[in-house]
């Protein structure tokens, strides 16, 4: 299963465009890319998936590049309750169990 | 989406005593379920996949005899955590895939919160 790498910590403001960028360097053929947010105390929560280019959802969008070594999660205008921990997790969709990195925590300030 | 439900929530118990987690996914089979573990300010590790009708497997350095697991149907898997000790109080969440989704994408419980005296 891929590892992956993100930034421990991040700050912004409300309205500001966050960028969450997560290496995933020996990423498989089969691999899927999949972000998850989780709030204090509660169950993680599915964002957003993609496999390659650019997926983009009501909440949030996801770039990988060619290489898909690489991606990231693009949170348009962000607001306080968006404070929360964001994980990028790869693995063959629909088979395999899932492996959390470290987690991105996301502060959004007022 | 689909619906994971954990109970309890919360649980408090004196050292030594058994408690036991149930999962239930409310409106779709799951023939696989994960177990993970939180500790405060730290990241969920997976601690088992339960499978339907068979036995759970274990990730390595989690005890089988100390967390059992039993998945009795295809929506139900339960955790017991077996004389329990102070260092298992943890954040215990279950997750589990509906397959009729493309995606792939797990569903998580609420978790349920485990505190040992």
């Amino acid at each position: 299963l891929a590892k992956t790498t993100q930034p421990i910590s991040m700050d912004s403001y409300e309205g500001q465009e966050v960028n969450i960028t997560c290496s995933h360097n020996n990423i498989a053929t089969n691999d899927y890319i999949t972000w998850y947010q989780q709030f204090p105390s509660q169950g993680p929560r599915f964002i957003i998936q993609g496999y390659k280019t650019k997926v983009t959802n009501e909440v949030a969008s996801l770039f990988i590049p060619a290489d898909r070594k690489s991606s990231t999660l693009s949170l348009p205008r962000v607001s306080l309750s968006d404070t929360a921990v964001y994980y990028c997790l790869v693995g063959r969709y629909n088979t395999d169990k899932l492996i959390f990195g470290t987690g991105t925590r996301l502060q959004v300030f007022p | 989406g689909a619906v994971v439900s954990q109970h309890p929530s919360w649980v408090i118990c004196k050292s030594g005593t058994s408690v036991k987690i149930e999962c239930r996914s409310l409106d779709f089979q799951a023939t696989t379920m994960f177990w993970y573990r939180q500790f405060p300010k730290q990241s969920l590790m997976l601690m088992a996949t339960s499978n339907e009708g068979s036995k759970a497997t274990y990730e390595q350095g989690v005890e089988k005899d100390k967390f059992l697991i039993n998945h009795a149907s295809l929506t139900l898997s339960t955790l017991t955590v077996t004389s329990a000790h102070p260092e298992d109080s943890s954040f215990y969440i279950c997750s589990a895939r509906d397959t009729r989704e493309r995606s792939g994408e797990l569903f998580f419980g609420e978790g349920s919160r485990l505190t040992v005296l």
